[in-house]
């Protein structure tokens, strides 16, 4: 079936330091990919998505291209801050549109 | 407005014991899920409903079941609820077709000793 595979935390980053969080998935198709950020004690929130190959979701800084040759879909932030710290979820919609499937999560921590 | 909101926040249950998991939403969502998060896990589908009156199984769906006699709320329930069990319970909602846009509750926290 479906599913979707993040690099493993916990990331630990120096405020102003680029960050990439890997993701790829295994789909049947053409899924549309997310990533959800969960702040602590937070529910999820979507953070940004692509729905086509080669789209790039963008989202308060955060980008991510969805890369269908490589079944890719990577976050990157150029300069992260203390406030981006949370887990963040790689996800991709079943082929009926109607679920998501989660990545395991990756907790980043900026400190100062 | 309230968004998605699920009652209680908190609860320790003992083996055996059953429980009710409220999730209410007002946005006149279509589309309402229950998820258990555990660590290293992400979030895994434990029931789901299209509309009222309709659910359907997700991914981990043994040990719970669910109802949706009202658009609005989602009810999940444990009849005799086990360790493994312990777990972070998030509902949420969306438009039908939308999948991407769902809503997440809260959080419930829930401990089985």
């Amino acid at each position: 079936g479906d599913s979707v595979t993040q690099m493993e935390g916990p990331v630990t980053l120096s405020e102003e330091a680029f960050l990439t969080i890997n993701c790829t998935y295994t789909a049947t198709g053409y899924p549309s990919l997310f990533w959800y950020v969960q702040y602590p004690g937070e529910g999820l929130q979507l953070l940004l998505k692509a729905t086509k190959a080669d789209d790039k979701g963008s989202n308060k800084g955060f980008e991510a291209t969805y890369r269908k040759e490589t079944t890719s879909f990577h976050l990157e932030k150029g300069s992260v801050q203390v406030s981006d710290s949370a887990v963040y979820f790689c996800a991709l919609s079943d082929r009926h549109g109607g679920k998501l499937i989660f990545g395991q999560g990756t907790t980043l921590q900026v400190k100062p | 407005n309230a968004g998605v909101t699920q009652t209680p926040k908190f609860r320790v249950l003992k083996t055996g014991q059953s429980m009710t998991l409220l999730c209410a939403q007002d946005m006149n969502h279509e589309y309402m899920y229950w998820y258990r998060q555990d660590p290293g896990m992400g979030l895994r589908l434990i029931h789901y409903s299209v509309g009222e009156g309709t659910t359907a199984k997700g991914e981990v769906p043994d040990g719970y079941n669910v109802s949706r006699l009202k658009k609005q709320n989602f009810l999940l329930g444990l009849e005799s609820a086990a360790p493994s069990q312990t777990s972070v319970y998030f509902c949420a909602s969306t438009l039908a077709g939308h999948p991407e846009a769902q809503y997440f509750g809260p959080g419930t926290r829930l401990t089985v000793l």
